[in-house]
Protein backbone atom coordinates (compact mmCIF):
# COMPACT_ATOMS: atom_id res chain seq x y z
CA UNK A 1 0.00 0.00 0.00
CA UNK A 2 1.09 3.65 -0.20
CA UNK A 3 2.82 5.46 2.06
CA UNK A 4 1.05 8.66 2.04
CA UNK A 5 -0.85 11.00 0.29
CA UNK A 6 0.06 14.07 -2.07
CA UNK A 7 -1.52 17.17 -2.77
CA UNK A 8 -2.25 19.08 -5.00
CA UNK A 9 -2.96 15.95 -6.91
CA UNK A 10 -2.47 18.03 -9.99
CA UNK A 11 -1.53 21.71 -10.48
CA UNK A 12 -1.37 23.91 -13.19
CA UNK A 13 0.69 27.36 -13.10
CA UNK A 14 2.33 29.66 -15.42
CA UNK A 15 6.07 30.30 -15.80
CA UNK A 16 7.23 31.67 -13.53
CA UNK A 17 5.27 31.35 -10.60
CA UNK A 18 6.22 28.97 -7.74
CA UNK A 19 5.37 25.63 -7.67
CA UNK A 20 3.90 24.17 -3.95
CA UNK A 21 3.66 19.83 -3.35
CA UNK A 22 2.77 18.33 -0.31
CA UNK A 23 3.14 15.15 1.12
CA UNK A 24 2.11 13.24 4.22
CA UNK A 25 3.08 10.21 5.38
CA UNK A 26 1.69 7.35 8.00
CA UNK A 27 5.14 5.81 9.79
CA UNK A 28 8.02 7.10 11.32
CA UNK A 29 10.85 7.80 8.50
CA UNK A 30 14.78 7.74 8.23
CA UNK A 31 14.58 9.96 5.31
CA UNK A 32 11.68 11.36 2.81
CA UNK A 33 13.10 11.88 -0.94
CA UNK A 34 11.26 13.25 -3.90
CA UNK A 35 11.08 12.12 -7.31
CA UNK A 36 10.50 13.54 -10.30
CA UNK A 37 9.17 11.40 -13.69
CA UNK A 38 8.66 12.70 -17.24
CA UNK A 39 6.05 11.41 -19.23
CA UNK A 40 5.49 7.98 -17.76
CA UNK A 41 9.35 7.23 -17.89
CA UNK A 42 11.87 6.63 -15.26
CA UNK A 43 12.49 8.49 -12.21
CA UNK A 44 15.03 11.40 -10.97
CA UNK A 45 16.08 11.61 -7.85
CA UNK A 46 15.50 15.29 -7.07
CA UNK A 47 16.14 15.40 -3.24
CA UNK A 48 16.90 14.06 0.14
CA UNK A 49 15.85 15.20 3.38
CA UNK A 50 17.00 13.36 6.52
CA UNK A 51 14.56 12.50 9.89
CA UNK A 52 16.51 15.29 11.71
CA UNK A 53 16.90 17.99 8.99
CA UNK A 54 13.60 20.42 8.80
CA UNK A 55 14.60 22.43 5.73
CA UNK A 56 16.94 21.42 2.59
CA UNK A 57 17.83 23.25 -0.43
CA UNK A 58 19.10 22.44 -3.90
CA UNK A 59 19.15 24.96 -6.48
CA UNK A 60 15.37 26.04 -6.92
CA UNK A 61 14.42 23.06 -5.21
CA UNK A 62 13.32 23.95 -1.56
CA UNK A 63 12.30 20.71 0.73
CA UNK A 64 10.79 21.02 4.60
CA UNK A 65 9.77 18.46 6.72
CA UNK A 66 7.59 18.22 9.74
CA UNK A 67 8.15 14.81 11.85
CA UNK A 68 5.41 15.89 14.32
CA UNK A 69 2.90 16.13 11.44
CA UNK A 70 4.83 13.54 9.22
CA UNK A 71 4.28 15.69 6.21
CA UNK A 72 6.53 17.10 3.34
CA UNK A 73 6.82 19.74 1.16
CA UNK A 74 8.69 20.63 -2.63
CA UNK A 75 9.12 24.42 -3.58
CA UNK A 76 10.03 24.92 -6.89
CA UNK A 77 10.66 28.83 -7.43
CA UNK A 78 10.70 30.13 -10.70
CA UNK A 79 9.01 27.71 -12.41
CA UNK A 80 9.89 26.88 -15.82
CA UNK A 81 8.10 25.16 -19.02
CA UNK A 82 10.77 22.26 -18.54
CA UNK A 83 9.36 21.81 -14.94
CA UNK A 84 6.27 20.11 -16.28
CA UNK A 85 6.33 16.36 -15.03
CA UNK A 86 4.80 13.90 -12.27
CA UNK A 87 6.63 14.38 -8.54
CA UNK A 88 6.36 11.80 -5.93
CA UNK A 89 8.17 11.62 -2.55
CA UNK A 90 9.01 8.67 -1.21
CA UNK A 91 10.30 7.28 2.79
CA UNK A 92 12.46 4.78 3.29
CA UNK A 93 11.36 1.56 5.30
CA UNK A 94 13.94 -1.41 5.21
CA UNK A 95 15.48 -0.69 1.98
CA UNK A 96 12.59 -0.08 -0.29
CA UNK A 97 11.06 3.09 -1.77
CA UNK A 98 7.59 3.74 -0.77
CA UNK A 99 5.67 6.37 -2.86
CA UNK A 100 3.10 8.48 -2.72
CA UNK A 101 0.41 9.32 -4.78
CA UNK A 102 2.22 12.34 -7.22
CA UNK A 103 1.71 15.84 -8.03
CA UNK A 104 1.16 16.27 -11.66
CA UNK A 105 2.59 19.76 -12.61
CA UNK A 106 2.28 21.61 -15.67
CA UNK A 107 4.52 24.73 -16.46
CA UNK A 108 2.62 26.82 -18.79
CA UNK A 109 4.95 29.43 -20.76
CA UNK B 1 25.18 7.00 -9.71
CA UNK B 2 24.43 4.15 -11.85
CA UNK B 3 23.16 3.43 -15.28
CA UNK B 4 20.43 1.34 -15.88
CA UNK B 5 18.78 0.32 -19.15
CA UNK B 6 15.71 -1.74 -19.94
CA UNK B 7 14.41 -4.11 -22.94
CA UNK B 8 12.36 -4.22 -24.07
CA UNK B 9 11.29 -0.47 -24.11
CA UNK B 10 7.30 -0.69 -25.00
CA UNK B 11 5.38 -3.91 -26.06
CA UNK B 12 2.00 -4.99 -27.25
CA UNK B 13 1.18 -8.31 -25.98
CA UNK B 14 -1.68 -11.06 -25.99
CA UNK B 15 -3.67 -12.01 -23.38
CA UNK B 16 -2.30 -15.15 -22.11
CA UNK B 17 1.52 -14.66 -23.33
CA UNK B 18 4.28 -14.01 -21.00
CA UNK B 19 6.81 -11.25 -21.55
CA UNK B 20 10.45 -10.97 -19.91
CA UNK B 21 11.59 -7.61 -19.23
CA UNK B 22 15.48 -7.30 -18.52
CA UNK B 23 17.47 -4.43 -16.29
CA UNK B 24 21.03 -4.07 -16.55
CA UNK B 25 22.82 -2.02 -14.26
CA UNK B 26 26.44 -0.42 -15.10
CA UNK B 27 27.73 -1.15 -11.47
CA UNK B 28 27.22 -3.95 -9.23
CA UNK B 29 24.28 -3.43 -6.57
CA UNK B 30 23.32 -6.08 -4.02
CA UNK B 31 19.57 -5.05 -4.36
CA UNK B 32 17.75 -4.04 -7.33
CA UNK B 33 13.76 -3.42 -7.04
CA UNK B 34 10.98 -4.11 -9.09
CA UNK B 35 8.14 -1.47 -9.81
CA UNK B 36 4.31 -1.44 -11.49
CA UNK B 37 3.08 1.48 -12.52
CA UNK B 38 -0.54 1.57 -13.55
CA UNK B 39 -1.64 4.12 -15.52
CA UNK B 40 -2.31 7.61 -13.88
CA UNK B 41 -0.98 5.79 -10.82
CA UNK B 42 2.02 5.74 -8.55
CA UNK B 43 4.71 3.40 -8.07
CA UNK B 44 4.14 0.25 -6.45
CA UNK B 45 7.10 -2.54 -5.76
CA UNK B 46 6.15 -6.05 -6.71
CA UNK B 47 10.01 -7.64 -5.49
CA UNK B 48 13.49 -7.05 -4.16
CA UNK B 49 15.81 -9.29 -5.80
CA UNK B 50 18.62 -10.38 -4.24
CA UNK B 51 22.05 -12.21 -6.59
CA UNK B 52 21.84 -15.45 -5.04
CA UNK B 53 18.29 -16.04 -3.14
CA UNK B 54 15.22 -15.88 -4.08
CA UNK B 55 13.11 -12.74 -4.51
CA UNK B 56 11.06 -11.15 -1.70
CA UNK B 57 7.63 -10.51 -3.17
CA UNK B 58 5.56 -7.53 -1.50
CA UNK B 59 1.85 -8.15 -0.48
CA UNK B 60 -0.05 -8.76 -3.78
CA UNK B 61 2.26 -10.06 -5.68
CA UNK B 62 3.43 -14.06 -6.47
CA UNK B 63 6.20 -15.58 -7.98
CA UNK B 64 4.18 -17.61 -10.32
CA UNK B 65 2.92 -14.51 -11.46
CA UNK B 66 6.01 -12.56 -11.49
CA UNK B 67 9.02 -14.62 -11.43
CA UNK B 68 12.32 -13.14 -11.07
CA UNK B 69 15.77 -13.92 -12.21
CA UNK B 70 19.00 -12.41 -10.78
CA UNK B 71 21.92 -13.82 -11.80
CA UNK B 72 24.71 -11.81 -11.11
CA UNK B 73 25.30 -8.40 -9.66
CA UNK B 74 24.48 -6.47 -12.84
CA UNK B 75 21.08 -7.74 -14.34
CA UNK B 76 18.00 -9.34 -13.56
CA UNK B 77 14.78 -10.21 -15.68
CA UNK B 78 11.14 -9.77 -14.64
CA UNK B 79 8.28 -12.22 -15.96
CA UNK B 80 4.95 -10.90 -16.37
CA UNK B 81 3.21 -14.24 -16.82
CA UNK B 82 -0.36 -15.60 -18.15
CA UNK B 83 -0.53 -11.93 -19.05
CA UNK B 84 -4.43 -9.83 -18.76
CA UNK B 85 -5.52 -6.06 -20.04
CA UNK B 86 -4.66 -5.58 -16.16
CA UNK B 87 -0.99 -6.05 -16.23
CA UNK B 88 -0.90 -3.00 -18.73
CA UNK B 89 1.40 -0.58 -16.44
CA UNK B 90 4.87 0.61 -17.22
CA UNK B 91 7.29 -1.63 -15.11
CA UNK B 92 10.65 -0.21 -14.25
CA UNK B 93 13.66 -1.43 -11.91
CA UNK B 94 15.66 0.05 -10.07
CA UNK B 95 18.90 0.25 -7.40
CA UNK B 96 20.10 1.51 -4.94
CA UNK B 97 23.48 4.00 -4.83
CA UNK B 98 26.21 1.71 -6.16
CA UNK B 99 28.76 3.27 -3.33
CA UNK B 100 25.97 2.50 -0.51
CA UNK B 101 26.83 6.61 0.58
CA UNK B 102 22.98 7.42 -0.03
CA UNK B 103 19.63 6.26 -0.16
CA UNK B 104 18.85 7.34 -3.05
CA UNK B 105 17.61 5.20 -6.17
CA UNK B 106 18.29 5.01 -9.63
CA UNK B 107 15.90 4.00 -12.12
CA UNK B 108 15.46 2.50 -15.53
CA UNK B 109 13.63 4.43 -18.48
CA UNK B 110 10.71 1.39 -17.70
CA UNK B 111 8.78 -1.05 -19.88
CA UNK B 112 5.55 0.38 -21.06
CA UNK B 113 3.45 -2.96 -21.74
CA UNK B 114 -0.18 -2.89 -23.11
CA UNK B 115 -1.63 -6.34 -23.05
CA UNK B 116 -4.61 -7.23 -25.48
Amino acid sequence: SQQGEEDPQALSIQEGENATMNCSYKTSINNLQWYRQNSGRGLVHLILIRSNEREKHSGRLRVTLDTSKKSSSLLITASRAADTASYFCATTGGGKLIFGQGTELSVKP
Amino acid sequence: SAVISQKPSRDICQRGTSLTIQCQVDSQVTMMFWYRQQPGQSLTLIATANQGSEATYESGFVIDKFPISRPNLTFSTLTVSNMSPEDSSIYLCSVEDPTGKTYEQYFGPGTRLTVT
